[in-house]
């Protein structure tokens, strides 16, 4: 199994709904990551979780709140998105970090914000 | 801060063109590089990927890229596209002892029949 699989596939929610987005994995790998893509732009990286602690945080406004409750599972809280937030936002996992691994994608979550 | 660029934003050619894409890197430390595509619509996969030895890398589907320290640059070769190659291609770095992903801006290839 080398997938990480995302879900859901597609979100719409207004400015003040709280939603979760999930990520999960099964190859074993102790590095999670959360990247955001806009539309013709290359992913931006949000969150890095390295054996279940967040070792990466690249200034993400609050809104935004990771979680890594096991090896396997990562998520990310939103709430009180803005419009511009709106975005493919990615999952992906490697080996670990530290070591020459490359990543895994996973299809990712297409947002809208309205 | 780190970067990567890629030479080309959209780039055209015929089915059985040659290809090239290129990518520079500012990172003067060790790096690992991937070139990773995305298909319309699709996750980003990866194409291949150079951590150390040999600088020129064989990937999947005819792929190959090559290492050049002293040009800190990985660029991407297909000696003939295909219609199905048409795609958003990125060059990656990983830095941070690896556990961040740097992406190039990408290069959007289309392939015409």
């Amino acid at each position: 199994d080398t997938e990480v699989t995302q879900t859901p596939k597609h979100l719409v929610m207004g400015m003040t709904n709280k939603k979760s987005l999930k990520c999960e994995q099964h190859m074993g790998h102790r590095a999670m990551y959360w990247y955001k893509q806009k539309a013709k732009k290359p992913p931006e990286l949000m969150f890095v979780y390295s054996y279940e602690k967040l070792s990466i945080n690249e200034s993400v406004p609050s809104r935004f709140s990771p979680e890594c409750p096991n090896s396997s599972l990562l998520n990310l809280h939103l709430h009180a998105l803005q419009p511009e937030d709106s975005a493919l936002y990615l999952c992906a996992s490697s080996l670990r970090g530290g070591t020459a691994t490359e990543a895994f994608f996973g299809q990712g979550t297409r947002l809208t914000v309205v | 801060a780190q970067s990567v660029s890629q030479h080309n934003h959209h780039v055209i050619l015929s089915e059985a063109a040659s290809l090239e894409l290129g990518c520079n890197y500012s990172y003067g430390g060790t790096v690992n590089l991937f070139w990773y595509v995305q298909y319309p619509g699709q996750h980003l996969q990866l194409l291949l990927k150079y951590f150390s030895g040999d600088p020129l890398v064989k990937g999947i589907k005819g792929f190959e890229a090559e290492f050049i320290k002293s040009k800190f640059s990985f660029n991407l070769r297909k000696p003939s596209v295909q219609w199905s190659d048409t795609a958003e291609y990125f060059c990656a770095v990983a830095v941070n002892y690896g556990q961040n992903f740097v992406f190039g801006p990408g290069t959007r290839l289309s392939v015409l029949p």
